[in-house]
């Protein structure tokens, strides 16, 4: 059983369209980060969230640390094209050494 | 600037065969890490090393050994390999107080 849910798994949209994706977890998390993964490539970090209920954006992503540090969301604006990819969230548990990776949200964004 | 390089990208094994992924990384980092992925399961931790000489396990270690003889380098063995082992690794680092993780492109071991 993997400690890092995601939904939804698989996510195909209209170019334009806004998006969110979750990953939730019974277990806090001292931090909480987001990768993007393209295909061939190993994931690439977008952004990391400490703080519960941390709003941090990124040009059209808005990503979200939940107030009890269990769950984060992220959401996506206008989605375009090149946001065609795996995005991954990965927790960490209290300054810990190892990172739980999530179940994986693969998003496909239709010109 | 090569960062995190992976050998080899592809292998195919044959059930109980062994072999040795290598992980080199040009950044100094301390901490080093094996992950695999799999459809619908992410990635998933193997072992781990937090400096030269040192390894730990991870989530999923059965069936892996790891080395870290030399700081820039850290090695996945496989045994005796078997179609379970059938994945995707993925070799990352990061510094001792950064938590970034930087990942290398992965190397894809089929098992026959």
């Amino acid at each position: 059983t993997q400690l890092l849910e995601q939904s939804p798994q698989f996510l195909s949209i209209q170019e334009g369209e806004n998006l969110t994706v979750y990953c939730n977890s019974s277990s806090v998390f001292s931090s909480l980060q987001w990768y993007r993964q393209e295909p061939g490539e190993g994931p690439v970090l977008l952004v990391t969230v400490v703080t519960g209920g941390e709003v941090k954006k990124l040009k059209r992503l808005t990503f979200q640390f939940g107030d009890a540090r269990k769950d984060s969301s992220l959401h996506i604006t206008a989605a375009q094209p090149g946001d065609t990819g795996l995005y991954l969230c990965a927790g960490r548990k209290n300054t810990g050494n190892q990172f739980y990776f999530g179940t994986g949200t693969s998003l496909t964004v239709i010109p | 600037n090569a960062g995190v390089t992976q050998t080899p990208k592809f292998r195919v094994l044959k059930t109980g065969q062994s072999m040795t992924l290598l992980c080199a990384q040009d950044m100094n980092h301390e901490y080093m890490y094996w992950y695999r992925q799999d459809p619908g399961m992410g990635l998933r931790l193997i072992h781990y090393s937090v400096g030269e000489g040192t390894t730990a396990k991870g989530e999923v270690p059965d069936g892996y050994n790891v080395s870290r003889l030399k700081k820039q380098n850290f090695l996945l063995g496989l045994e005796s390999a078997a179609p379970s082992q059938t994945s995707v690794y993925f070799c990352a680092s990061r510094e001792y107080r950064a938590g970034e993780l930087f990942f290398g492109e992965g190397s894809r071991l089929t098992v026959l």
